[in-house]
């Protein structure tokens, strides 16, 4: 059974730092991995799809890798601004249609 | 740029009733999907939808759940007699494609309250 993890749980950074977060999961046959944003009672924004066959994708400030081996994937963040401040959520993908999902990491940027 | 909706924002019903959330997914996308985020915890996959017919679902998705498509737009969830541990945000979601690389996009949520 697919279980995924996400740490650290929560963050709290100056604004202008880099950060990293992390996302594990268990089975390595995932079909994708999708990072998402959550903002506090909100939806969930997509940011960034990587499929098993890449092993990274870019958007803006963001930079999410891929390790399907190792089972692993990473989100960066560039030069981070109070805006940032969210819930990232990694997801995967198997050979069926649902995400599973991680329990996120809370991040806060302070000015 | 093109978004899925879902109504209402919020829902309060009593325990015992019949409750009914609306979507409207992206307008070119085929696959439909629910889940639920119960507060404090991991959103959890409900059922995914293709073709008029119910193509995966979970273990939470009992008896008590059923989904329809109506009409060519709308997407609805129906929970027959909420209990008070069915107080969730329940998220919509749509793709345009099962094979294909792309991204679910999710709806802004339904939060029901079951008192």
């Amino acid at each position: 059974k697919q279980e995924v993890t996400q740490i650290p749980a929560a963050l709290s950074v100056p604004e202008g730092e880099n950060l990293v977060l992390n996302c594990s999961f268990t089975d390595s046959a995932i079909y994708n991995l999708q990072w998402f944003r959550q903002d506090p009672g909100k939806g969930l924004t997509s940011l960034l799809l990587i499929q098993s066959s890449q092993r990274e994708q870019t958007s803006g400030r963001l930079n999410a890798s891929l390790d399907k081996s190792s089972g692993r994937s990473t989100l960066y963040i560039a030069a981070s601004q109070p805006g940032d401040s969210a819930t990232y959520l990694c997801a995967v993908r198997s050979n069926t249609d649902k995400l599973i999902f991680g329990t996120g990491t809370r991040l806060q940027v302070f000015p | 740029e093109p978004e899925v909706t879902q109504t209402p924002s919020h829902q309060v019903t009593q325990m015992g009733q019949e409750v009914i959330l609306r979507c409207v997914p992206i307008s070119n996308h085929l696959y439909f999907y629910w889940y639920r985020q119960i507060l404090g915890q991991k959103v959890e996959f409900l059922v995914s939808f293709y073709n008029n017919e119910i193509s995966e679902k979970s273990e939470i998705f009992d008896d008590q759940f059923s989904v329809e498509r109506p009409d060519g737009s709308n997407f609805t969830l129906k929970i027959r007699s909420t209990k008070l541990e069915d107080s969730a945000m329940y998220f919509c979601a749509s793709s345009e494609a099962l094979n294909s690389p792309l991204e679910q996009y999710f709806g802004p949520g339904t939060r029901l309250t079951v008192t």
